[in-house]
């Protein structure tokens, strides 16, 4: 699976856009990107995912750029209650991998008020 | 509700005695994975099962065991042979390569 590169730690005010980027360069045809985030001891929660097109749903936007080989991940208006650890995962999906995740460290976003 | 529940929350254990983690989910997924995560760090995968009866080691599966009789529970078994079992241990399912869906995890102390 091809890793990927966050940033360890980001500041946003509450309200505003958050905007969390992730390179993955060596990112192949057939593998998507995915984030997670985990809100200090509890378990991963999934966030979004996507091959080449920009996706959206209810929590936030992702923006792949054209070469594939980085992502935004955008949380339109930040609250404090999105305080968490924010993964980006790059997955295969050949049927030997399992499905399996594989976690980096991650960006700890830390929304202020 | 639909979910996964992992018992206990909390759980101590002597050196040198076995323990297991329980993990259920009624999500009817096919697949289920166990991870552990150490302060300040990812998660790393530790076992995972596709179908009932089949399950494959993960990135760390030393001093560790699992089964997988039913495709509702994936019980993890933290061995006497694990060096440093102190860590919280999280179960996660998922149906082909959707989205995973994670418990809340047991957090295991060994004094």
């Amino acid at each position: 699976d091809a890793k990927t590169t966050q940033p360890p730690s980001m500041d946003c005010a509450e309200g505003r856009a958050a905007n969390l980027p992730c390179n993955h360069s060596t990112i192949s045809g057939n593998e998507y990107v995915y984030w997670y985030r985990q809100i200090h001891s509890q378990g991963p929660q999934y966030i979004i995912h996507g091959l080449k097109n920009n996706e959206t749903n209810e929590m936030a936007s992702l923006i792949i750029t054209e070469d594939r080989k980085s992502s935004t991940l955008i949380l339109p208006h930040a609250t404090l209650r999105d305080t968490a650890v924010y993964y980006c995962i790059v997955r295969r999906t050949a049927y030997n991998q399992g499905g399996k995740l594989i976690f980096g460290q991650g960006t700890e976003l830390s929304v202020k008020p | 509700d639909g979910g996964i529940t992992q018992s206990p929350k909390y759980l101590f254990r002597k050196e040198g005695q076995n323990v297991t983690l329980s993990c259920e989910q009624n999500l009817n997924h096919d697949a289920m994975y166990w991870y552990r995560q150490d302060p300040g760090q990812g998660l790393r995968l530790i076992y995972y099962s596709q179908i009932v009866n089949d399950f494959q080691k993960g990135d760390i599966a030393e001093g560790y065991s699992v089964s997988r009789e039913k495709k509702e529970s994936f019980p993890l078994t933290v061995t006497s042979a694990q060096k440093n079992p102190t860590a919280f241990y999280l179960c996660a399912s998922g149906a082909g390569y959707n989205e995973q869906f994670f418990g809340p995890g047991t957090r295991l102390t060994v004094l």
